[in-house]
């Protein structure tokens, strides 16, 4: 299965728009990618799930490029409560397989 | 109304104890989950079932034992306990296999051994 890596933190400030890049080299074509977000002292929650192209949702956004190496989660205007760590996680279709990234710290300041 | 929820929620003890935590989710989901998040935050797949029967089992120590004794239980038991099993072990579950692949995760269970 993919091995994931992602950045290991980020800084942004209120408002902007913030875009977390995940890497999947070995991504097969039974693959999807999905996002998930932790607060300290919590466990992990869905943001959203991909396996191509564009998908947005009410709260973010996801880019697949085609040749689905990469993912990229877009927060749209982001606010010091989406300061978390966000994890993209591959999953095998058939669900016998599992990888998560590596995370990226996000730090939404003022 | 907690989907999915663990005991016990902080768990301390000594090195060669056999400890179990369980995770009961009230979604009527068919699939359930255990990870490992270590103290860099690495998240790791330990074991998944799906109705009762072993979907995934990743490359842990044989000390790790989970138990389903319905669709909405998995327990994990740990004998011997080692150092290195410190960490948090998170219980989670998804409606089935199939899409979509959304998982809802529980509290956490941090496990302290001295």
């Amino acid at each position: 299965l993919a091995k994931t890596t992602q950045p290991i933190s980020m800084d942004s400030y209120e408002g902007q728009e913030v875009n977390i890049t995940c890497s999947h080299n070995n991504i097969a074509t039974n693959d999807y990618i999905t996002w998930y977000q932790q607060f300290p002292s919590q466990g992990p929650r869905f943001i959203i799930q991909g396996y191509k192209t564009k998908v947005t949702n009410e709260v973010a956004s996801l880019f697949i490029p085609a040749d689905r190496k990469s993912s990229t989660l877009s927060l749209p205007r982001v606010s010091l409560s989406d300061t978390a760590v966000y994890y993209c996680l591959v999953v095998r279709r058939g669900g016998n397989k599992l990888t998560f990234g590596t995370g990226t710290q996000l730090k939404v300041e003022l | 109304d907690t989907a999915v929820s663990q005991t016990p929620k902080y768990l301390v003890t000594q090195m060669g104890n056999d400890k179990s935590i369980k995770c009961e989710q009230n979604l009527g989901h068919d699939t359930m989950y255990w990870y490992k998040q270590d103290s860099k935050k690495f998240l790791k797949i330990m074991f998944s079932y799906n109705n009762k029967e072993l979907i995934i089992n990743e490359t842990v120590p044989n000390r790790f034992s989970p138990k389903s004794p319905d669709k909405a239980h998995l327990n994990l038991h740990i004998n011997s306990l080692e150092l290195g099993d410190s960490a948090v072990y998170f219980c989670a579950s998804s409606q089935d296999l199939g899409q979509p692949y959304e998982q809802y995760f529980g509290p956490g269970t941090r496990l302290t051994v001295t």
